[in-house]
């Protein structure tokens, strides 16, 4: 079955500071990840994915990720935080030969201070 | 601005009405999808559209009634719901189904039952 894990409910860190957000997750073959944010009132937007290649992905914002397949991770990071990027962030996967779902995390709330 | 409009943002409504939520996409998607959102939740998949035919429901209750008129259009028809069913529905459309393409979010409808 597939899954994904988000251990961090929260994660609070000063603006101007890197941030990372946790994910792993639990497929059988190959995976195709996903991260979203989720502002308030808003729906989901995409931020960025791997599918395949190069394991360091860049995607809207500033916003990157490390596919780490030995760790099964997918670690959102940001090198410089900003206020505004305090929001809801969702991890998500499609195991391959694709699933036609969508496998959510529990999501993790970055708080930003200034 | 979201590329996939749903209407109405909010919506207000007793156990015995009947209402309907619209969701509409212009970017020539061929699948589409309902998703339940409580919150600080993830989404939670309801119905998955591919080619204007129901390709997943995830054991919804008859309550809910979806349909999908057209290629850009895609209705969620309410009637009798109870407190329980109070959350963000959330619409979204991809390409096609089964494929590395991210699903694009509207922003919802917040449905209360009074």
């Amino acid at each position: 079955a597939q899954s994904v894990a988000q251990p961090e409910d929260q994660v609070n860190v000063a603006e101007g500071n890197p941030l990372t957000v946790k994910c792993t997750y639990s497929v059988s073959g190959n995976p195709y990840l996903f991260w979203y944010v989720q502002y308030p009132n808003r729906g989901l937007q995409f931020l960025l994915k791997y599918i395949t290649g190069d394991n360091l992905v860049k995607g809207s914002y500033g916003f990157e990720a490390e596919f780490n397949k030995s760790q099964t991770s997918f670690h959102l990071k940001k090198p410089s935080a900003l206020v505004s990027d305090s929001a809801l962030y969702f991890c998500a996967v499609r195991g391959v030969p694709n699933t036609d779902k969508l496998i959510f995390g529990t999501g993790t709330r970055l708080q930003v201070f200034p | 601005d979201t590329e996939v409009t749903q209407t109405p943002k909010h919506l207000v409504m007793g156990m015995t009405n009947k209402k309907s939520l619209k969701c509409e996409q212009h970017m020539g998607h061929r699948a589409m999808y309902w998703y339940k959102q409580k919150a600080k939740k993830p989404p939670e998949l309801m119905f998955v559209y591919s080619y204007e035919k129901l390709s997943i429901n995830e054991s919804v209750p008859s309550r809910f009634s979806p349909e999908c008129p057209n290629s850009s259009l895609l209705n969620l028809h309410l009637h009798a719901l109870q407190p329980e069913d109070s959350a963000l529905y959330l619409c979204a459309s991809s390409q096609d189904l089964s494929d590395n393409q991210p699903q694009h979010f509207g922003d919802g409808t917040r449905l209360s039952i009074l």
